[in-house]
């Protein structure tokens, strides 16, 4: 079972470049999220998507695009990478007995230099 | 909005013995979530608990769900070496699609 998986799982980037973070789960499940993970911090929602053509922006939606390009994939994009975008991306889908619990990608380690 | 208060953050255990961890809100969960996050890798889920009172195993692990709906603890009996990581308690937030996660509490087995 692939389950959630993420590329790619180590990028580093310039300032101002650009790059999208691409997910896709294969459970069939509806919902999917954008967390970042930073030392000390804890995840927090970037952006999250409850179904198919939809997405919402979560706590931090700031410097970040998201597009869900079916029920499979949902990518995250950096239009203009700046370093305090640097922090570690999990992805992760909802589903599970009773569509609640959340089953997470192996993260994408980004460095902004 | 509801949190999550995860208690120890921290523990050293040596291998061999039991550990519990715990935690609480002050506000009702309909479902709680434990995970294991090692170093550099995603969280995976190791018990899902539905029902207040419930209380479900997964090997060396056992998960409560609080009567109250309030708290829930994890338990891990016999640590071993690989027990070593950060667990994280996680519940979906009342009428969003969004989750609540814990603090983390991060276990560090001695040999």
């Amino acid at each position: 079972n692939a389950g959630v998986t993420q590329t790619p799982k180590f990028q580093v980037l310039k300032t101002g470049q650009s790059m999208t973070l691409q997910c896709a789960q294969d459970m069939n499940h509806n919902s999917m999220y954008w967390y970042r993970q930073d030392p000390g911090m804890g995840l927090r929602l970037i952006y999250y998507s409850a179904s198919e053509g939809t997405t919402d922006k979560g706590e931090v939606p700031n410097g970040y695009n998201v597009s869900r390009l079916n029920k499979r994939e949902f990518s995250l994009r950096l239009e203009s990478a700046a370093p305090s975008q640097t922090s570690v991306y999990f992805c992760a889908s909802r589903g599970g007995q009773l569509n609640t619990e959340a089953f997470f990608g192996q993260g994408t380690r980004l460095t902004v230099v | 909005g509801q949190q999550l208060n995860q208690s120890p953050q921290s523990m050293f255990i040596q291998e061999g013995e039991d550990v519990s961890m715990n935690c609480t809100s002050s506000s009702i969960f309909n479902t709680w979530l434990w995970y294991k996050q090692d170093p550099g890798e995603g969280p995976v889920l190791l018990i899902a608990l539905y029902k207040a009172g419930e209380l479900t195993s997964n090997g060396r692990l056992t998960a409560q769900f609080g009567i109250t709906r309030k708290d829930s603890f994890l338990n891990i009996s016999a640590s071993i070496p690989s027990d070593v990581g950060i667990y994280f308690c996680a519940g979906p937030e009342t009428g969003t699609y969004k989750y609540i996660f814990g603090t983390g509490t991060r276990l560090k087995v001695l040999a």
